[in-house]
């Protein structure tokens, strides 16, 4: 198993063009999220999908649309990408969120610049 | 404001020498506290998951503890390894939020000869 593949690893944005972010999963997993994680700070949970199909907000979702159409891929969707999206990005996946224990498996992330 | 601490922010110890890292959190009520190693640019890898019944897990050279009274919990290494050399990042999971776990700012940790 490949396990989480993020692509790409690594790009500059200008502010205000858009880019989509691509996550796979090949673990039948359900449940997929998008975090971002900026310097000195933990991680914050941007979209989630408990199946395909079905989307939620997290934490910090303004700026980002995801959508869910197979069980493997949650694209990650930046509309005018401004500065202070630059972060790196990372996607994750489990089974199910409903076991106390799950555990969730990330993926490398993908490192964002916004100029 | 659900909110989890470590401590320290960093640490330099000696190959072979063991370390503690702290972690206290205000999430309440949870369900399960987790750790995480993150190499550098690369994504979080799970350690151990305890429920607030545990007290202690144990991954190899890694013995993590909880106390639920408290809020507080650690992760010990033991004889520690120039490959230890990563973020530690602890993380609850609030009950009920399914989703939505709290994550920790993380202690970085380089192990040198």
């Amino acid at each position: 198993n490949a396990g989480v593949t993020q692509t790409p690893k690594f790009r500059i944005l200008k502010i205000g063009q858009s880019m989509t972010l691509q996550c796979a999963q090949d673990m039948n997993h359900n449940y997929m999220y998008w975090y971002r994680q900026d310097p000195g700070m933990g991680l914050k949970l941007i979209y989630y999908s408990v199946g395909a199909g079905i989307t939620d907000k997290g934490e910090v979702p303004n700026g980002y649309n995801v959508s869910r159409s197979t069980t493997e891929d949650f694209p990650l969707r930046l509309e005018l990408a401004a500065p202070s999206q630059t972060s790196v990005y990372f996607c994750a996946s489990s089974y199910s969120s409903s076991s106390s224990t799950d555990t969730q498996y990330f993926g490398p992330g993908t490192r964002l610049t916004v100029l | 404001k659900n909110q989890v601490e470590q401590s320290p922010q960093s640490l330099i110890i000696l190959e072979g020498k063991n370390c503690t890292l702290q972690c206290n959190y205000t999430v309440s009520p949870f369900s399960n506290l987790r750790w995480y190693k993150q190499d550098t640019g690369r994504g979080p890898v799970s350690l151990t998951i305890m429920t607030f019944s545990e007290n202690t897990k144990s991954n190899g050279r890694y013995t993590a503890t909880l106390d639920a009274d408290t809020k507080q919990s650690s992760l010990h290494i033991t004889a520690s390894q120039l490959s230890d050399s990563a973020s530690y990042i602890c993380v609850v999971r609030p009950t009920g939020t399914a989703s939505k776990l709290t994550f920790g700012t993380g202690t970085r940790l380089q192990v040198t000869l």
